[in-house]
């Protein structure tokens, strides 16, 4: 089983749709988890981190299930320029941080 | 204006080649990464530096090597040992630890030819 796995799509959406992604992790003691977003042949940037309690940012929610062992992010509202690719990341509690290989998404028009 | 700076962009090595990519910080962070990214796969560590002068192999370091002589700079060089050296490499910071926010840099596109 892969420390850290994504659906890597693509999810195609219209705009103004909502999508989710999911992602699992096998390491229960995990104790760190963040969305980056990466465009096409960029670096990944920071999305959001993910606490305990679930946060948002405007239309982006990211929820985290410790007894199921996965995070998730919502968007709302998408926009084209939401296509992209977003990365779920744990950090480990060898004090590593995995990366999953991302979801793709394409929003159109 | 605070970032990560790696260059160059693109990068073309003819094989038996070392190259070496610059990264640099002006974030006043602590530790510093490179990673490697290939198509489909997750990034993958290659080395990493939590304090100038020291530094620690990450999962993929064969063919690869580091310095930390400053806190602001992290280079790395590609040497002829690594065998599939293609990829798109990525460094990146973070203010202390391995699990704090890591910024990354804007990425250097190596091709062997």
């Amino acid at each position: 089983r892969k420390e850290v796995e994504q659906d890597p799509g693509p999810f195609n959406v219209p705009e103004g749709a909502t999508v989710a992604f999911n992602c699992t992790y096998s390491n229960s003691a995990s104790q760190s988890f963040f969305w980056y977003r990466q465009d096409c042949r960029k670096e990944p940037k920071l999305l959001m981190s993910v606490y305990s309690s679930g946060n948002e940012d405007g239309r982006f929610t990211a929820q985290l299930n410790r007894a199921s062992q996965y995070i998730s992010l919502l968007i709302r509202d998408s926009k084209l320029s939401d296509s992209a690719t977003y990365l779920c990341v744990v950090g480990d509690n060898t004090d590593k941080l995995i990366f999953g290989t991302g979801t793709r998404l394409q929003v159109f028009p | 204006d605070g970032g990560i700076t790696q260059s160059p962009k693109y990068l073309f090595r003819k094989e038996g080649q070392n190259v070496t990519l610059s990264c640099e910080q002006n974030l006043n962070h602590d530790a510093m990464y490179w990673y490697r990214q290939d198509p489909g796969q997750g990034l993958r560590l290659i080395y990493y530096s939590q304090i100038v002068n020291d530094f620690q192999k990450g999962d993929i370091a064969e063919g690869y090597s580091v310095s930390r002589e400053k806190k602001e700079s992290f280079p790395l060089t590609v040497t002829s040992a690594q065998k599939n050296p293609t990829a798109f490499y990525l460094c990146a910071s973070s203010l202390l630890s391995r699990t704090d926010t890591q910024y990354f840099g804007p990425g250097t596109r190596l091709t062997v030819l």
